[in-house]
């Protein structure tokens, strides 16, 4: 199994420009999350899915949406890039088992994403 | 008061000697509690969960302390390759999918 992968690895983006990024799993997970990983903030959550054709904002939302055609995809797309998106954005998946909320998370490497 | 706090470090520790260090949460019906490690550009990668009566795996032991809402780590004999940022993630909705919140992290160096 791959597990969570993340394409593309770099990205360089000039201001204004759009871009999708795309996260896929083979774990059969439900749910899928995308964080960003600023230096001094910690991962922030920025949507997430319960399952395929569900979406919702987590702490960061603005400036990015996401669609889960396929189960095993969520892409994140920035319409039109700003320099404060430069960051390195994971994609991670898990199970949800009844109301124990273990949920431990799987990440994929990263995309990092640099906008001038 | 800051969700998920941790000391960022460093700890610049030698090595074969003992390490711990804490986490405080803020939401006292947390339910979920992990410790992920993250080295240096590459991604968070579960290290351990933390349950309620302490856990043990090898030379890390995790315990939560639900009346002063603070979970630790702890590392025995610590090696060279524990060298990382330690994240404490807790889940402060008590069970929601967007309800785990991670700490900034705390880095580790551990010193031949």
């Amino acid at each position: 199994n791959a597990g969570v992968t993340q394409t593309p690895k770099f990205r360089v983006l000039k201001t204004g420009q759009s871009m999708t990024l795309l996260c896929a799993q083979d774990m059969n997970h439900e749910y899928m999350y995308w964080y960003r990983q600023d230096p001094g903030m910690g991962l922030r959550l920025i949507h997430y899915s319960v399952g395929e054709g569900t979406t919702a904002k987590g702490e960061v939302p603005d400036g990015y949406n996401v669609s889960r055609l396929k189960k095993q995809n969520f892409l994140l797309g920035l319409e039109s890039a700003a320099p404060s998106q430069t960051s390195v954005y994971f994609c991670a998946s898990s199970y949800f088992w009844g109301q124990s909320s273990y949920n431990e998370q799987f990440f994929g490497p990263g995309t990092r994403l640099t906008v001038l | 008061r800051k969700e998920v706090e941790q000391d960022p470090g460093p700890f610049n520790v030698p090595e074969g000697a003992t390490v711990a260090f804490n986490c405080t949460y803020s939401n006292s019906a947390s339910q979920s509690f992990f410790w992920y490690r993250q080295d240096c550009r590459k991604e968070p990668k579960l290290l351990m969960s933390v349950y309620s009566s302490g856990n043990e795996d090898g030379r890390f032991t995790a315990q939560l302390n639900r009346a002063s809402q603070y979970i630790s780590l702890l590392i025995r004999d610590s090696k060279l390759s524990d060298s990382a940022t330690y994240l404490c993630v807790v889940n402060l909705s008590g069970g929601g999918a967007d309800g785990l919140t991670f700490g900034k992290g705390t880095h580790l160096i551990i010193q031949p």
